[in-house]
């Protein structure tokens, strides 16, 4: 079993949707980041935590370390949201990934 | 700006050769790391390294090389001892969490796309 669990493995919705996008994870943990990667393959860094809630722009993070479990939430969604987005969890220094949400937002 | 810089971007190889793929970055970063995307699967960490001088081997570091000799640069080598090196290749920087000032947060390349013929 895969220590870090994303679901759903694909999305689709429409321009103008809320949508989540959620991350369990088995062990112990120090931060847990959100990540981008664009179809040509870079990745950006969304957030990082380890407690609570953060927000940047549309985008929404937050974690429950007691359930072991963070959600990506994006307002309004855009063409421009349609990416891989991957949650992964650090722990003494090592991260350990997701396998990845393909979202894709039609408009 | 500052920022990884990874090279080539796209990569074809013999069997048999060895391929070095070039990471720098200028964020003054301690910390580097290699990691391995497939399809269907998550990243998956070949090396990392915290200083100068000194790397650790990954999950996956079997039939790769690196070497740490600047703080700014961390080179890959696939060797010919990789059997399945066809893959796109990942680094990735960041400081040390728990330093002052130090978030943790990562940065990575655009990454490199190895193919073998």
């Amino acid at each position: 079993k895969n220590e870090v669990e994303q679901s759903p493995q694909n999305l689709t919705a429409q321009e103008g949707e809320f949508i989540t996008i959620n991350c369990s994870y088995s062990v112990g943990i120090s931060a847990l980041h959100w990540l981008q990667q664009h179809p040509g393959g870079g990745i950006v860094s969304l957030f990082m935590l380890s407690s609570g809630k953060k927000k940047h722009g549309r985008l929404i993070a937050t974690i429950n370390i007691q359930e072991k479990h963070s959600s990506l939430h994006i307002t309004a969604s855009h063409p421009r949201d349609s990416a891989v987005y991957i949650c992964a969890v650090s722990s003494n220094y090592k991260l350990t990934f997701g396998k990845g949400t393909l979202l894709t937002v039609n408009p | 700006d500052g920022g990884i810089t990874q090279s080539p971007k796209y990569l074809f190889r013999k069997e048999g050769q060895n391929v070095t793929l070039s990471c720098e970055q200028n964020l003054n970063h301690d910390a580097m790391y290699w990691y391995r995307q497939d399809p269907g699967q998550g990243l998956r960490l070949i090396y990392y390294s915290q200083i100068v001088n000194d790397f650790q081997k990954g999950d996956i570091a079997e039939g790769y090389s690196v070497s740490r000799e600047k703080k700014e640069s961390f080179p890959l080598t696939v060797t010919s001892a990789q059997k399945n090196p066809t893959a796109f290749y990942l680094c990735a920087s960041s400081q040390i969490p728990g330093r002052k000032q130090n978030t943790g947060e990562l940065f990575f390349g655009e990454g490199s796309r190895l193919t073998v013929l």
